[in-house]
């Protein structure tokens, strides 16, 4: 059984960067696309982006010029990176991954304050 | 404010069938299966229906999807308790280039 566990910093300052992992176990490191999504206070979700198993990226078009998707495939773990982050990039967020259909495992989240 | 349009809340008492809609436009429903995801907070959101209308494995029955137009449905029957959460549509956008969601509709069981 798949699952994905993150890790990362939890509370950062205006104009940070934010900095998140995820390692993906059970199983091979074998997914079409590796995905970050969140989770505004009290709002729905919202894409981040992705990367496919060839490197491609695809970004949220309003996050874009702040975001970059990384795969360590080495190491069965991919990151986010967000730069000069502010309040309203305060969310839970979550990586997923695309094993069969389009983010079929998630983890369970980890929120990210910026204060 | 989210691309795919969704009501915010439903409710339905133990055993009853109730539907949460998913409305979008050309460029993404109009276009593009969608998905449902099941999503207890604190939990792993977890994947429902895929392409539109297909359950993957371990998905019991009581939980279908259907799409016209530029809307969806998810429906399901035989409420429980355990149905509690929040639902969420999500597809791919030909006219953004992105994967969007719905902005989420919580079932109470009544």
């Amino acid at each position: 059984q798949v699952q994905l566990q993150q890790w990362g910093a939890g509370l950062l300052k205006s104009s940070e960067t934010l900095s998140l992992t995820c390692a993906v176990y059970g199983g091979s490191f074998n997914s079409n696309f590796w995905i970050w999504i969140r989770q505004s206070p009290g709002r729905g979700l919202e894409w981040i982006g992705e990367i496919n198993r060839r490197g491609g990226t695809n970004y949220n078009p309003s996050l874009k010029s702040r975001v970059t998707i990384s795969v360590d495939a080495a190491k069965s773990q991919f990151s986010l990176k967000l730069g000069s982050v502010t309040a309203a990039d305060t969310a839970v967020y979550f990586c997923a991954s695309s094993v069969t259909f389009w983010a079929d495992y998630w983890s369970q989240g980890s929120l990210v304050t910026v204060s | 404010q989210s691309v795919l349009t969704q009501p915010s809340s439903v409710s339905g008492t133990p055993g009853q069938r109730v539907t949460i809609t998913c409305s979008g436009t050309s460029p993404n429903i109009g276009s593009n299966t969608i998905n449902w995801y099941q999503h207890v907070p604190g939990t792993a959101p977890k994947l429902l229906i895929y392409s539109t209308n297909q359950r993957p494995s371990g998905v019991p029955d009581r939980f279908s999807g259907s799409k016209s137009g530029t809307s969806a449905s998810l429906a399901i029957s035989g409420l429980q308790s355990e149905d509690e959460a929040d639902y969420y549509c999500a597809s791919w956008d030909g006219s953004l280039k992105g994967r969007v969601f719905g902005g989420g509709t919580k079932l109470t069981i009544l």
